[in-house]
This record gives C-alpha cells, sequence and structure tokens, in this order.
C-alpha cells in the first residue's frame, strides 16, 4: 500500500457519459498530481494541485476537469467521453515539489464503450 | 520542450546478468531531480531510484544504479544480477518542476 487511495479501481462507461475519479493523497502530502496512461504508453501530465490551489497544468483536454478539496482529497472528472479517453488515470502525490519524487496510487482503469 | 527520450522499446537479459537502460533528456535548467520508475504487470508504479542534478556522485540502491551524464544530459539505468522480478516497464523521469515521464522501455527476463 503506497499510502496514495484511488476509487474505483476500474470504471465502465458509455460514451457521452460523465466520471468522477477519486484520490486521497499519501498523509502530509500537499501536492496531488493526474496522470493518464494509455495502453502501452508513458504517462502524461494532466494537472497539479497544490494545497488546494491549481498549481501546474499539462495537456488536459476541456472536457476533463480537477480540484482539490480543503482535506487535500481531488476529483478529476471526465465529460462527454469518447472511446479515447479509455486509460489507465493515475493520481500522485508529494510533500512540495516532488523532489523525491511522487507516491502513485493504483490507478482507475477507465473503459469507455 | 523538455522531453525525455527512451530509445529502447523492449530489452531482454539472462537472469543473473547485467543490463543498462538509456535514457536522455532535454533541457534548459541547472537545477533538476531524474528517477527511473518501474512498472510491473500489476501497474503500480514504483520509485527505483533517484538522482539530483548538482550532485555528481551516480546514485545507487542495491542492485540499480545510474551513470549520470550531466553535460550529454543522459541518464542510464544498471540493474545488476537480474531477477525475474525484475521484468516491467522502466520509465525515466524528469522533474524540473512537475515529473514528465519517458516512454517507457519494457524488460524481459530470461531464466
Amino acid at each position: 500500500d503506497s499510502g496514495v487511495t484511488q476509487t474505483p479501481k476500474h470504471l465502465i462507461t458509455a460514451t457521452g457519459q460523465r466520471v468522477t475519479l477519486r484520490c486521497s493523497p499519501r498523509s502530509g502530502d500537499l501536492s496531488v498530481y493526474w496522470y493518464q496512461q494509455s495502453l502501452d504508453q508513458g504517462l502524461q501530465f494532466l494537472i497539479q494541485y497544490y494545497n488546494g490551489e491549481e498549481r501546474a497544468k499539462g495537456n488536459i483536454l476541456e472536457r476533463f476537469s480537477a480540484q482539490q478539496f480543503p482535506d487535500l482529497h481531488s476529483e478529476l472528472n471526465l465529460s462527454s467521453l469518447e472511446l479515447g479517453d479509455s486509460a489507465l488515470y493515475f493520481c500522485a502525490s508529494s510533500e512540495g515539489g516532488g523532489a523525491g519524487g511522487y507516491t502513485f496510487g493504483s490507478g482507475t482503469r477507465l473503459t469507455v464503450v | 520542450a523538455q522531453t525525455v527520450t527512451q530509445s529502447q522499446p523492449e530489452m531482454s537479459v539472462q537472469e543473473a546478468e547485467t543490463v543498462t537502460l538509456s535514457c536522455t533528456y532535454d533541457t534548459s535548467e541547472s537545477d533538476y531531480y531524474l528517477f527511473w520508475y518501474k512498472q510491473p504487470p500489476s501497474r503500480q508504479m514504483i520509485l527505483v531510484i533517484r538522482q539530483e542534478a548538482y550532485k555528481q556522485q551516480n546514485a545507487t540502491e542495491n542492485r540499480f544504479s545510474v551513470n549520470f551524464q550531466k553535460a550529454a544530459k543522459s541518464f542510464s539505468l544498471k540493474i545488476s544480477d537480474s531477477q525475474l522480478g525484475d521484468a516491467a516497464m522502466y520509465f525515466c523521469a524528469y522533474n524540473p518542476d512537475k515529473i514528465i515521464f519517458g516512454k517507457g522501455t519494457r524488460l524481459h527476463i530470461l531464466p
């Protein structure tokens, strides 16, 4: 157990639908990061939050949004889902800027049918 | 643009042998961090080793060591005494302000 909790582990949904992925960071970590990993690809950075505020944005689609709540858990919202959004979505956390590396959750496997 | 390149999509090594995975990165920063992550079939991302760019000494973690060449922007991973459990996808990563990953090298261990 890495200390980063992601729910749900698996999600199957239809095109056009909206889903919410949830992440609880490791205790003490203020930064949360979201990554997307498509089949057998590297991890693409989506967005970072630090202590409730958006810190950095990557190639995140406009259909996707995220937030970090006062208790530091984060949610990634994916709407108007397309087949190409099927992927493994990782949440990671770090104390600050991640100089020591990030701790990753086990991911949410999203399948859009 | 900041990029990380892993030129070997797949590699194989005999059990107990040594293998080196290559990685280069592109940056204009002088202060940053480098990592190797392992992703086994379980898909969990596991930190293998990290290197601070301002340190000349190469990092070592048990059977894992790196060869960090800052001027060449090269950061290779050496795995000694390869074990079956080392079979995984290995990602090189670079952190100037957020972690950027390479596309990975799939490592097969031959018994």
